[in-house]
């Protein structure tokens, strides 16, 4: 069985500063991996994803993960957040076409 | 492109009522998908659909839920004698089977309030 662990609930950092947020998964073969972001009232939106190759990889808006297999981790990073970044963050592990398996989200709070 | 499109956005029901919500996906997208969204949670997986065959239903799809794709195009999600533990975000999501394969392409969602 698939699974995804987002071990923080809730998250608040200073504007400018970076940002960490944590993903564990399980899954039985070569994983994808995806992080998604969900602004209030709108749509989940992909922020990066992870099939093969470089296990650091871009995204979108300035985001960053690492793919660590040893760790069964899937981090999502920036280094400087704006405000703008407050949101909701998912993590996903899936296979290429059947479904993707979601963590139940960390929110971002950004402090002026 | 369009992106994916959900209807209604918002339905507010009486328990025992029967709703249906439609999804048009991305139309050279062939996977569609199907995921429930309540408070404090990730999106949980319903049913997806290669072309018009429903290739997996998840186990905690009552026999209340179906959900179809005749045509291979737009997917209608039916909820039958509705509960209030129906009440919840439904979003819809479809899948290239070619190029940048892999990421799901989320519509808006439509929420449900069953009173």
């Amino acid at each position: 069985a698939q699974s995804v662990t987002q071990p923080d609930i809730h998250i608040t950092v200073s504007e400018g500063a970076s940002l960490e947020l944590r993903c564990n998964y399980s899954y039985g073969a070569t994983p994808y991996l995806f992080w998604y972001v969900q602004s209030p009232g709108q749509g989940l939106q992909l922020l990066l994803k992870y099939f093969s190759g470089d296990t650091l990889v871009q995204g979108i808006k300035g985001f960053e993960a690492e793919f660590k297999r040893s760790q069964s981790s899937f981090n999502l990073r920036k280094p400087s957040v704006h405000w703008s970044d407050a949101a909701e963050y998912f993590c996903a592990v899936g296979a290429y076409a059947g479904k993707s398996t979601f963590g139940d989200g960390t929110t971002l709070t950004v402090k002026p | 492109d369009t992106g994916v499109s959900q209807d209604p956005r918002h339905k507010i029901t009486k328990r025992g009522q029967n709703v249906t919500f439609r999804c048009d996906p991305i139309s050279e997208h062939n996977r569609l998908y199907w995921y429930r969204q309540t408070l404090g949670q990730g999106p949980e997986f319903l049913t997806y659909f290669q072309n018009e065959a429903q290739l997996e239903k998840s186990r905690l799809l009552s026999d209340r839920f179906s959900a179809e794709r005749p045509k291979g195009s737009f997917s209608t999600l039916e909820i039958q004698r509705t509960e209030q533990g129906d009440s919840a975000m439904y979003l819809c999501a479809s899948r290239s089977k070619t190029g940048d394969a892999g990421e799901l392409f989320f519509g808006e969602g439509s929420r449900l309030t069953v009173l």
